[in-house]
């Protein structure tokens, strides 16, 4: 069975760019979950699907951060625009079989300049 | 509110020697807690979880945990280090049916020859 797939894996932006990231969950899962990830922060949460409905969207992420997902097996992240704060890893994740376990994406790293 | 602390943000230890990761959770009801690891340039990966009942899991490549209730605690530990286990190990919470899933900071690993 496939993973969590996430494209591209590595990302190169100037500042005021805007830039999508995608993320394919694993087939059948219903909960998807965009992270990001810094060393001074750690993981925080940036948004949360279930069944495609858009259930928390990361509060101080609103304004420059997008989630969307188009269909039950795609989803992406807009970031627009960009600011090189936001240069991190961008983790996705799915959830599904009535289990808690979390499944990762390898990640896409952002750079920003 | 819910917190994960993970109070060694390094430890390192000789190849072969006994390993533990402490974690400590504060959390309102039963928890359910979970061990990951992150590899170089990888998401995520369960190691173990512990879903109430034997206070003792088990989880991949000869990791065990504990959760003790009394001390707010849920320690790793491996009693022989290998090479390949050089990473960083998050600890995380959640609750039954939640989603909100609150990850420590994280303790990176490094293993000496």
């Amino acid at each position: 069975d496939a993973g969590v797939t996430q494209t591209p894996r590595h990302e190169v932006a100037e500042k005021g760019q805007t830039i999508i990231l995608k993320c394919e969950p694993v087939s059948g899962h219903n909960d998807l979950f965009w992270y990001r990830q810094t060393k001074i922060q750690g993981l925080e949460l940036l948004s949360y699907f279930r069944s495609k409905s858009l259930m928390e969207d990361g509060g101080a992420f609103k304004d420059r951060f997008k989630a969307e997902m188009l269909n039950s097996s795609f989803s992406t992240l807009k970031i627009q625009p960009t600011e090189p704060k936001d240069s991190a890893v961008y983790l996705c994740a799915s959830v599904g079989g009535g289990q808690n376990t979390l499944y990762f994406g390898a990640g896409t790293r952002l750079s920003v300049l | 509110a819910q917190s994960v602390t993970q109070p060694d943000a390094r430890v390192t230890v000789s190849e072969g020697a006994s390993l533990q990761l402490r974690c400590k959770y504060s959390y309102f009801g039963t928890p359910y807690l979970f061990w990951y690891v992150q590899y170089p340039r990888q998401g995520l990966q369960l190691l173990l979880k512990y879903y109430p009942g034997d206070p003792v899991v088990q989880g991949v490549n000869g990791f065990e945990a504990e959760f003790s209730k009394s001390n707010s605690s849920f320690h790793l530990r491996k009693a022989s280090v290998h090479w390949s286990d050089w990473a960083v190990y998050f600890c995380a919470v959640t609750r039954t049916g939640g989603y909100k899933v609150v990850f420590g900071s994280g303790t990176r690993l490094l293993v000496s020859p």
